[in-house]
């Protein structure tokens, strides 16, 4: 079976401190990867998406970048927190190729980042 | 204007009550509906998935999809304390998406004994 892992489950870091969150899938191959960020009672916005290795993909200009070293690995980064970064960031895989997939995404625990 | 407007809520039932969750939607290309359910401090879990207009059951859970409308609801039949949780809608365009998801913004619902 698939399982999606993200470490760590809590962060506090200081302002200007660099951020590496990391994801990882088990189970399947060449999954698509993503990283969405939770605003406290808000939705999630979508992040990153990887379809590969090496592939990256940004929907919002902003503090962050994000990396896929290896096919089931997916690291998001900082070289500087800003306040703003503060929230609950999720990692997610889902089967690629045809989107009508009947499995939707799988959502890994999630990342509590508090910058102070 | 947001893309998918979800009803904020928050909720607040007595168990056994019927729950109506609903969303909206601007894009006429979204093609794939979802709900998930979020427990506090935990990932989201998809609950149902369906791409036509109409209904699907599963359980206590109805999904319904009117894309006239551009109008998407989740139905709980008898709550119960357990469904108490944040419930997300969230839709996909399709076609060379990628599988990006849009969301709605959240429902909290809290049912009672």
């Amino acid at each position: 079976s698939q399982t999606i892992h993200q470490w760590p489950a809590t962060l506090v870091q200081p302002v200007g401190s660099p951020l590496s969150l990391e994801c990882t899938v088990e189970g399947t191959s060449n999954p698509n990867l993503y990283w969405y960020r939770q605003a406290a009672g808000r939705g999630l916005q979508l992040l990153f998406y990887s379809v590969g290795i090496g592939q990256i993909s940004s929907e919002v200009p902003q503090n962050l970048s994000a990396s896929r070293p290896q096919d089931r690995q997916f690291i998001l980064s900082s070289k500087k927190l800003l306040l703003s970064d503060s929230g609950f960031y999720l990692c997610a895989w889902r089967y690629p190729g045809h989107p009508s997939s009947n499995y939707g995404y799988t959502f890994g625990s999630g990342t509590r980042l508090t910058v102070v | 204007q947001k893309e998918v407007e979800q009803d904020p809520g928050p909720l607040s039932v007595p168990e056994g009550a019927i729950v109506s969750l609903n969303c909206t939607y601007s894009n006429s290309a979204f093609q794939y509906f979802m709900w998930y359910r979020q427990y506090s401090r935990k990932g989201p879990e998809l609950l149902m998935y369906t791409y036509s207009s109409g209904n699907k059951e599963d359980g206590r859970f109805t999904a319904q999809v009117d894309k006239s409308s551009k109008y998407i609801s989740l139905f709980i039949r008898d709550s119960q304390p357990s469904d108490s949780a944040t419930y997300l809608c969230a839709i996909e365009a399709g076609g060379t998406s990628y599988g990006k998801l849009t969301f709605g913004q959240g429902t909290i619902l809290t049912v009672h004994p």
